[in-house]
């Protein structure tokens, strides 16, 4: 089984633009959970997808918005990007109930200049 | 809400030293717990993780941890590390309803010296 896909691995931008990131989960996985991890700071929570519909949502800006298709694919789009959303998005997908684990992508290096 | 304290920001260790990485976590509610590694570029990896029964929890390469509901601790333990051990440690926390999200703390990193 292949695992939690996500791309790009690297991606530039400039302050201001936007950036569309993907995830492809587990097959027939059907949540998709987005994190963004900072030196210091963690795994911050950005939003949960569980079959097309939002689940939870962390405390990030509207800036921050994200998508699940029907395939359980799911991408999160960053729009007027600042300096401080360079970070490393993790993607990470489960099939359903609470206990299940997540399995991690290897995440996108986001670096805004 | 959940929320979760890892008060050591950095453990440095010798080589086939014991170790302890703590994790303290508060929940109004009853809570599963998790601890994932994170080795240098890639993603995180399921450890182990506490669910019911028994408060001692064995899990992948020889760590354990020991869930404390009085003193809402979570700590997990090695007895013996190896210098492939080092990597960044996170403890999660998430109530039991199916709806409620993984919180993570701010992660231990653990560096094993030879």
């Amino acid at each position: 089984k292949a695992g939690v896909t996500q791309t790009p691995r690297y991606l530039i931008k400039t302050r201001g633009q936007q950036v569309t990131l993907s995830c492809s989960p587990i097959s027939g996985h059907r949540s998709v959970s987005w994190y963004q991890q900072t030196p210091g700071q963690g795994l911050q929570f950005l939003f949960e997808y569980f079959s097309e519909t939002q689940r939870n949502k962390g405390n990030f800006p509207g800036r921050f918005s994200g998508r699940q298709f029907s395939n359980s694919r799911s991408e999160m789009n960053v729009s007027t990007l600042e300096l401080g959303d360079s970070a490393l998005y993790l993607c990470a997908s489960s099939s359903q109930s609470t206990n299940e684990k997540l399995f991690f992508g290897s995440g996108t290096q986001l670096s805004v200049l | 809400a959940q929320s979760v304290t890892q008060l050591d920001s950095q453990v440095p260790v010798f080589e086939e030293a014991p170790v302890e990485l703590r994790c303290n976590y508060s929940s109004s509610v009853s809570v599963y717990l998790f601890w994932y590694v994170q080795y240098p570029n890639q993603g995180l990896q399921l450890l182990l993780k506490y669910l019911s029964g028994s408060t001692l929890v064995k899990g992948i390469n020889g760590f354990e941890a020991e869930f404390n509901k009085s003193q809402t601790s979570f700590h997990l333990r090695k007895p013996s590390v190896h210098i492939s051990d080092t990597a960044e440690y996170f403890c999660a926390v998430r109530g039991t309803d199916n709806t409620d999200k993984l919180i993570f703390g701010t992660g231990t990193r653990l560096q094993v010296f030879p």
